[in-house]
C-alpha cells in the first residue's frame, strides 16, 4: 500500500504563505484522491481539501480564497498552500489519500507540526 | 455544511468493557459516515467505512451501526491498545466533516 510523507517548513510568518508536500511512495499517484487535513494542538479534525490526479480540485468553503493544493505526477507528489496564514492556522498538517467510493480516508501521512508565529 | 455532534466527549472504561460512541448528523448522510482511531502523536487509522464496513485487519471486536442520522461505534470487549481517540466523519457533502471526537481512557 501507498504511504505518505509531508515535508515543509515547521514555522510560517504571519500574513506569509504556508506551504507543504507530501511524497507518495509504494505506488502512483495517478489514481484517487490526495488530500490535505489539519488538527490544531489539542482539537479536533477540519478536511482542508483534495486533488485528483488530473488536477481537478474541491477545497472546504472556508479555506477556498486561501487554498491552493496542486498535484505534480511525475514527482509523485503533491502540494499545499496556504496564504496569509495567522496563528489560528497553527496545526498538525495531515497529507491523506481518498481511495474508495465512501470517500474514507483510507490512509495518512505521519502529519507535521506547522506553527504560525513571528 | 454538515454539523457531525459527537458524544460522549470523553469516556472512561476498564479492559473488557462494552463501549459505544455515537455520532448524529445535522442532515442525512446515506452511509457516507467513517470512524477513526487517533493515538497520542500519530495520525488517525481508518477502522470502519460506510457506516458498517470494517477495514481488512481491524479486529472484529469494532463495530459500526446507524439509524438513520445516528450512527454508532461499538468495542465490544475493550483491549489495552483500544484506549485512544475515536473521530466519526461524514463523507456525503463536500466539505467533509468530522465529529469533534471522544477521549477513551482507563477508568
Amino acid at each position: 500500500q501507498v504511504q505518505l510523507q509531508e515535508s515543509g517548513p515547521g514555522l510560517a510568518k504571519p500574513s506569509e504563505t504556508l506551504s507543504l508536500t507530501c511524497t507518495v511512495s509504494g505506488g502512483s499517484i495517478s489514481t484517487y484522491y490526495w488530500s490535505w487535513i489539519r488538527q490544531p494542538p489539542g482539537k479536533g479534525l477540519e478536511w482542508i481539501g483534495y486533488v485528483f490526479y488530473s488536477g481537478s480540485t474541491y477545497y472546504n468553503p472556508s479555506l477556498k480564497s486561501r487554498v491552493t493544493i496542486s498535484v505534480d505526477t511525475s514527482k509523485n507528489q503533491f502540494s499545499l498552500k496556504l496564504t496569509s496564514v495567522t496563528a489560528a492556522d497553527t496545526a498538525v498538517y495531515y497529507c491523506a489519500v481518498i481511495k474508495d467510493g465512501y470517500n474514507s480516508v483510507d490512509q495518512w501521512g505521519q502529519g507535521t507540526l506547522v506553527t504560525v508565529s513571528s | 455544511d454538515i454539523h457531525m455532534t459527537q458524544s460522549p466527549s470523553s469516556l472512561s472504561a476498564s479492559v473488557g468493557d462494552r463501549v459505544t460512541i455515537t455520532c448524529r448528523a445535522s442532515q442525512s448522510i446515506s452511509t457516507y459516515l467513517s470512524w477513526y482511531q487517533q493515538k497520542p502523536g500519530k495520525a488517525p487509522k481508518l477502522l470502519i467505512y460506510a457506516a458498517s464496513s470494517l477495514l481488512s485487519g481491524v479486529p472484529s471486536r469494532f463495530s459500526g451501526s446507524t439509524s438513520g442520522i445516528e450512527f454508532t461505534l461499538t468495542i465490544s470487549s475493550l483491549q489495552a491498545e483500544d484506549f485512544a481517540s475515536y473521530f466519526c466523519q461524514q463523507s456525503y457533502t463536500i466539505p467533509y466533516t468530522f465529529g469533534q471526537g471522544t477521549k477513551l481512557d482507563i477508568k
